[in-house]
């Protein structure tokens, strides 16, 4: 069956665009969550979704960063006024349900550049 | 608070000869571990986990991981490298809500 879909794959910006990241989880996949991989970080957690609750913030860098979930199904991921600091590879992954015994399912993941 | 340290940033093998990449965490509960591996220019895949059940773990491709309490330690060990398995490995670690913590990543080089 199809597997997590993210776009754009790359994205280049100029300093203080926004940008919107977008991630389509495996269908029947109540969870959703966001991830960044930058050289200086490691992979580190922005953000999850779980069905129709109020999403989970507590890893966004900066009020800049802000995410949606419609429908229960597919996410953006927008940055306000980007930085060169928030260029990263950014992941999407799905899962059954957030209790941490089900795996997540990653998607190819966005790379962002900010020029 | 939930961390895994990953003591090997780079890891080189032989083909053929074994292969270990140590992993130590830190769980505030009993741990939910996993080892995911990325390919070059690939997504993320999940190797194996554990979650309270059997201490030894199989996973794919030849892969396991013996989780240890008393070393609070998560290691990926496979008795055989193939060339196929370089890649970047994470060790992770997960909380109660799922929220995976990961481990800075060892990178395999297998030589032929």
């Amino acid at each position: 069956g199809a597997g997590v879909s993210q776009s754009p794959s790359n994205k280049v910006t100029e300093k203080g665009k926004d940008v919107e990241l977008r991630c389509d989880p495996i269908s029947g996949h109540t969870a959703l969550y966001w991830y960044r991989q930058s050289l200086g970080q490691g992979l580190e957690f922005l953000i999850y979704f779980q069905g129709n609750s109020a999403p989970d913030k507590s890893g966004l860098p900066s009020d800049r960063f802000s995410a949606e979930r419609t429908g229960g199904s597919v996410s953006t991921l927008t940055i306000q006024r980007t930085q060169q600091e928030d260029s990263a590879v950014y992941l999407c992954a799905s899962s059954l349900s957030v209790d941490r015994g089900y795996e997540q399912y990653f998607g190819p993941g966005t790379r962002l550049t900010v020029t | 608070a939930q961390s895994v340290t990953q003591l090997d940033s780079h890891v080189s093998v032989s083909e053929g000869t074994p292969v270990l990449l140590r992993c130590n965490y830190s769980s505030s509960y009993s741990p939910s571990l996993f080892w995911y591996v990325q390919h070059p220019n690939k997504g993320l895949q999940l190797l194996l986990k554990y979650t309270s059940a059997a201490t030894l773990v199989k996973g794919i491709n030849g892969f396991e991981a013996e989780f240890k309490k008393s070393e609070t330690s998560f290691h990926l060990t496979k008795p055989s490298a193939h060339m196929s398995d370089a890649a970047e490995y994470f060790c992770v670690v997960s909380d109660l809500l799922g929220r995976l913590y990961f481990g800075r990543g060892t990178q395999l080089t297998v030589w032929p």
